[in-house]
């Protein structure tokens, strides 16, 4: 089984200012991790994943996200948030270990970035 | 290259109406992925298709819902006898290919279906 949190499901942050968005997995084996962004109305847009190697993964629009095995952790962060940021963001994690590689996806965090 | 296709964006249906949803993947991908999203209870799988082939249902409702990927066209998402409760945003995503975890899926505008 496999699973994602993400505790928040708002973050407000003013603009300038670094911005952290949470998620924490459980999966057998070797995760997969993913974060994606959805604005209003529309799809979600993919951000970036960490597959292996170097813990910290950087993505499109700034952000990048760190990868820590012992905590179970995929925090998503950007050092200086714009207002353009503000949307809704989902953490979702895949086993490596056969089936069907179908990912799972957290309820996702409201992040809103204040002028 | 044009992303995932979906339409229509929107679409109004009376209780007990059908309502058919209609997903192009991005080219040169062939397997296809059907999620629904509820406010405040985030992104939930339906069903992952490959042409001609159902791999995964495990999400899909086991009455009134159904959906295909035929050989030639788009995969259809098909809501039979709709109830209010259907009423949600309907993604598909598609990628080039699943038996590679790593695979990144890539998600279309949605389809957000109103049940009257």
């Amino acid at each position: 089984a496999q699973s994602v949190a993400q505790p928040e499901d708002q973050v407000n942050v003013a603009e300038g200012n670094p911005l952290t968005v949470k998620c924490t997995y459980s999966v057998s084996g070797n995760p997969y991790l993913f974060w994606y962004v959805q604005y209003p109305n529309r799809g979600l847009q993919f951000l970036l994943k960490y597959i292996t190697g170097d813990n910290l993964v950087k993505g499109s629009y700034g952000f990048e996200a760190e990868f820590n095995k012992s905590q179970t952790s995929f925090h998503l962060k950007k050092p200086s948030a714009l207002v353009s940021d503000s949307a809704l963001y989902f953490c979702a994690v895949r086993h490596t270990s056969g089936g069907s590689y179908i990912p799972t996806f957290g309820r996702g965090t409201s992040l809103i970035v204040h002028p | 290259n044009a992303g995932v296709m979906q339409n229509p964006r929107h679409l109004v249906r009376r209780r007990g109406q059908e309502a058919r949803l209609r997903c192009s993947p991005m080219k040169g991908h062939s397997h296809v992925y059907w999620y629904r999203q509820l406010p405040e209870e985030g992104l939930k799988f339906m069903v992952y298709l490959q042409k001609e082939n159902i791999i995964d249902e495990s999400g899909m409702p086991k009455e009134r819902f159904s959906a295909e990927f035929p050989k030639e066209g788009p995969s259809i998402l098909r809501i039979q006898q709709v109830v209010r409760g259907d009423s949600a945003a309907y993604f598909c995503a598609s990628s080039r290919d699943s038996q590679t975890s790593t695979d990144t899926q890539y998600f279309g505008p949605g389809t957000r279906l109103t049940v009257l």
